[in-house]
């Protein structure tokens, strides 16, 4: 499968914990983004990475939330001290160089208990 | 700030009827950009236009782009039980690579 890859599909965590969640793009897309989606709504933007570089962040990314995209391949995103309102599903897309055509993963569905 | 409003959220549809899903937003965009989700999936990208008055068709879907740049359409035509799901508009600013999503419109049809 040469889709975008997220990892895991489901977490389950307790208010307070970390929890990190990876993405693995289309091999040799460039940029890469987080968005999150509440039931009835559409994705929100969160951040995107050009490469390695992370070019934008939503002001509505807390300090809570931290992206990486190290070696501009695969990308992880961390939540610390989850709270009940970060429970939401976390899609990652990519796209190429040449268009931005957008190519969502599975996305890791997340629950704060 | 930069928002595409969608409309209507839901549309329940009778088999064989045609129905139109509308976008709009109040500054002009660079491109706008549909995805279908069905449910329990991902969006998935259906297709961009990007000129003003831009029309194009894929077999039973109509999508348009007004001549302002500020709005779009799906119309479809026949509805099937395979067009359940959710489809969302997303609009891309210029200088902007990020998707501004409208809240989707979320399809049943009645066999």
């Amino acid at each position: 499968d040469t889709g975008v890859s997220q990892d895991p599909r489901h977490k389950i965590t307790k208010r307070g914990q970390n929890v990190t969640f990876r993405c693995d793009p289309i091999s040799e897309h460039n940029r890469l983004y987080w968005y999150r989606q509440t039931l009835g709504q559409g994705p929100e933007f969160l951040t995107y990475f050009q490469n390695e570089a992370q070019l934008e962040k939503s002001r509505l990314l807390s300090d809570r939330f931290s992206a990486e995209r190290p070696k501009g391949s695969f990308s992880t995103l961390e939540i610390q001290r989850t709270e009940q309102g970060d429970s939401a599903m976390y899609l990652c897309a990519s796209s190429p160089r040449q268009i931005n055509i957008q190519y969502f993963g599975a996305g890791t569905r997340l629950s704060v208990l | 700030g930069q928002q595409v409003m969608q409309i209507p959220q839901y549309q329940h549809v009778q088999e064989g009827e045609d129905f139109t899903t509308y976008c709009n937003s109040s500054t002009t965009l660079s491109n706008i950009q549909w995805y279908k989700q069905r449910p329990g999936g991902h969006p998935v990208f259906l297709i961009q236009l990007v000129k003003s008055g831009e029309v194009k068709k894929q077999k039973r879907l109509t999508f348009q782009f007004g001549e302002a740049k500020k709005n779009s359409s799906l119309h479809i035509t026949a509805t099937q039980t395979t067009d359940v799901g959710t489809y969302f508009c997303a609009g891309q600013y210029s200088n902007d690579y990020k998707l501004s999503f409208g809240a989707g419109t979320t399809v049943t049809v009645r066999a």
